[in-house]
């Protein structure tokens, strides 16, 4: 059973801010949000997690709505090589990833 | 960062051959790590559970007997698919996790190609 749901695919304008949201109303209070991408052919890449707080680091920013019902990882200015699949995953001990579809973001010109 | 190798990154077989895939953590140790197959346009599916020095948790519907899984060191563990067939064709990709509290993370690999003939 899905845990999160996610749109099937996505645009962004080159330079512009991507906003990738991601829907998991029945996560649970020991549950963290991560948000990991994959490039075609290549191994998942880790980009953010957190539990309650808006996170940030060099990569992106994950905002989580304060009934952790919903969260939106946002690339502040994306980049053609920023074009991936994202997985939202909510998990409670980092032993259970389950990857759903994910969003198919393109990044155009 | 945390940094997770495969090897091979690909690999042609015939049919009723057994291949050998490693995982490595190269710069921290992890006792557990995972394994994933990905089909064409499929996400990741989790195959199995490992831990150092235990019997590796396989997912339902994953033959143990068909994908043997080792981790002896805190640093390796190899996924080996016996007699392989073609429909084993497939992106096998390890992750390993990286840390012991629950906020820690998992880091994958490059993932391993398989071809099948």
């Amino acid at each position: 059973d899905a845990k999160t749901t996610q749109p099937p695919s996505m645009d962004c304008a080159e330079g512009r801010a991507a906003n990738l949201p991601c829907n998991h109303s029945t996560i649970s209070g020991n549950e963290y949000v991560y948000w990991y991408r994959q490039i075609h052919s290549q191994g998942p890449q880790y980009i953010i997690h957190g539990l309650k707080n808006n996170e940030t680091n060099e990569m992106a920013s994950l905002i989580i709505t304060e009934d952790r019902k919903s969260s939106t990882l946002i690339l502040p200015h994306a980049t053609l090589r920023d074009t991936a699949v994202y997985y939202c995953i909510v998990s409670n001990n980092n032993n259970d990833m389950r990857f759903g579809a994910g969003t198919r973001l393109t990044v155009k010109p | 960062g945390a940094v997770v190798s495969q090897h091979p990154s690909w690999v042609i077989c015939k049919s009723g051959t057994s291949v050998k895939i490693e995982c490595r953590s190269l710069d921290f140790q992890a006792t557990t790590m995972f394994w994933y197959r990905q089909f064409p346009k499929q996400s990741l599916m989790l195959m199995a559970t490992s831990n150092e020095g235990s019997k590796a948790t396989y997912e339902q519907g994953v033959e143990k007997d068909k994908f043997l899984i080792n981790h002896a060191s805190l640093t390796l563990s190899t996924l080996t698919v016996t007699s392989a067939h073609p429909e084993d064709s497939s992106f096998y990709i390890c992750s390993a996790r990286y840390g012991a509290a629950s906020t820690d993370t998992q880091y994958f690999g490059p993932g391993t190609r398989l071809t099948v003939l």
